[in-house]
């Protein structure tokens, strides 16, 4: 069981805008900076969003990410078919020393 | 281009050890710290523990405290993650992560913002 809480699976349409939490504590989201990464299929992780809502150079705008208090969001305009991936939130901890990952949410584009 | 390539897959018993390197290209080594993520087969990342090369300070997952060894050869600009009392349950994918700075794993600004293309490692009688 992860430290940090992600939906297992999220769904949108061609063109709508998901929304992808990450629920930790104040020893971890509480005081830390957030990131996102993203997983396709038999690939190494990329990552998506550096603290908390920056943007790697190459990622579009599309992408998102944002906190508020313990938690964190992923969210994700304009839905394409190649964002089809896991998406999976990490930060630092204090008490466990190091980073921990979000279970992943697998985001499914119909 | 900052690349890092790793070594090759590996099948090992159970009780054995094995020790995956992660070769950085370029010259970003010494101003990098990197970190070790598995993914065992349909689940989901765990980090390991990470090192700051130019520092040699290492910082490990507490679920792998005395089982695992991560050093690193700033000459090769190369690291190295050594897994003991190998299981079963430790096959997985194995991959090495780059940060940008050289402060603990997960507190560098940058994130994992380039990893090697993985190392599976198989733990079969």
């Amino acid at each position: 069981q992860s430290v940090l809480t992600q939906p297992p699976s999220a769904s949108g349409t061609p063109g709508q805008r998901v929304t992808i939490s990450c629920s930790g504590s104040s020893s971890n989201i509480g005081t830390n900076y957030v990131y996102w990464y993203q997983q396709l299929p038999g690939t190494a992780p990329k990552l998506l969003i550096y603290s908390t809502n920056q943007r790697p150079s190459g990622v579009p705008d599309r992408f998102s990410g944002s906190k508020s208090g313990t938690s964190a969001s992923l969210a994700i305009s304009g839905l394409r078919s190649e964002d089809e991936a896991n998406y999976y939130c990490a930060t630092r901890h204090a008490s466990l020393s190091g980073v921990v990952f979000g279970g992943g949410t697998k985001l499914t584009v119909l | 281009q900052v690349q890092l390539v790793q070594s090759g897959a590996e099948v090992k018993k159970p009780g054995s050890s094995v020790k995956v390197s992660c070769k950085a290209s370029g010259d970003t080594f010494s101003s990098s710290t990197i970190s070790w993520v598995r993914q065992a087969p349909g689940q989901g990342l765990e980090w390991m523990g990470g090192i700051i090369p130019i520092l040699g300070t290492t910082d490990y997952a507490q679920k792998f405290q005395g089982r695992v060894t991560i050093t690193a050869d700033e000459s090769t600009s190369t690291a190295y993650m050594e897994l003991s009392s190998l299981r079963s349950d430790d096959t997985a994918v194995y991959y090495c992560a780059r940060e940008w700075g050289i402060a603990v794993p997960g507190l560098n600004l940058s994130g994992m913002d380039v990893w090697g293309q993985g190392t599976t490692v198989t733990v079969s009688s």
